[in-house]
């Protein structure tokens, strides 16, 4: 039971444009939703996240919106740069402060220069 | 400030062989946090040490055990190794029972089960 999807394994953009990576989720009880980018060999490493409370975050040239009706959220990546090139994954989690995640496949983002 | 490393870096078994990996946590963190992240999957939650006790155990079998040190290190051991437990073995360690935006992973451990 896939709770947390990406249902675009891949993605590319031009450099300069905007990249936009989607997620949809299935446990309503889900409240706190983050992004996490994952260069090869290394681990994961967070990005930015939003509280189901807000519908939208953002940090520099990131943002998150977030649809509670529609258990959507979607990453905003503007301008694209080349080292943006990564997977990327969604997670998700019960509670603030309850750390299990729930992540999703992973979208990979290329950014052609 | 150290951050989160793992060992080995990769490792190959034999179906029915038991494997312990290994994971320093970040300077200051007393929580880690085990994830299994197969081939064209995100990570999935193992279980998670707070202060050397489990707190919180995902879908995975007894075979899948763990332990955290005094100095809050960890081990995972999978005993009965099968084919389908070849993945990449992530820990991530975090201060008390944050928020996940607070976990910070490692490298990770590649296992090849033949």
């Amino acid at each position: 039971d896939q709770q947390v999807k990406q249902n675009s394994p891949s993605l590319s953009v031009q450099e300069g444009r905007i990249s936009i990576l989607n997620c949809d989720y299935t446990n309503s009880m889900f409240d706190y939703f983050l992004w996490y980018k994952k260069y090869p060999a290394e681990g994961p490493t967070f990005l930015i996240s939003i509280s189901s409370i807000k519908d939208k975050n953002e940090d520099g040239r990131f943002t998150v919106f977030l649809n509670k009706s529609a258990k959507h959220l979607s990453l905003h990546i503007v301008p694209s740069q080349p080292g943006d090139s990564a997977v990327y994954f969604c997670a998700a989690t019960r509670d603030f402060g309850n750390e299990k995640l729930t992540f999703g496949t992973g979208t990979r983002l290329t950014i052609i220069p | 400030e150290t951050g989160v490393t793992q060992s080995p870096t990769h490792l190959i078994k034999t179906r029915g062989q038991q494997v312990t990996l290994r994971c320093s946590s970040q300077s200051g963190h007393n929580t880690v946090s085990w994830y299994q992240q197969a081939l064209g999957q995100g990570p999935q939650f193992i279980f998670q040490y707070y202060r050397e006790e489990e707190n919180g155990r995902g879908n995975f079998p007894p075979r899948f055990s763990g332990l955290q040190f005094p100095n809050y290190s960890s081990e995972l051991n999978v005993n009965a190794l099968e084919l389908d437990d070849s993945a990449l073995y992530l820990c991530a360690s975090s201060f008390g029972l944050a928020g996940g935006y607070e976990q910070f992973f490692g490298p990770g451990t590649r296992l090849t089960v033949l």
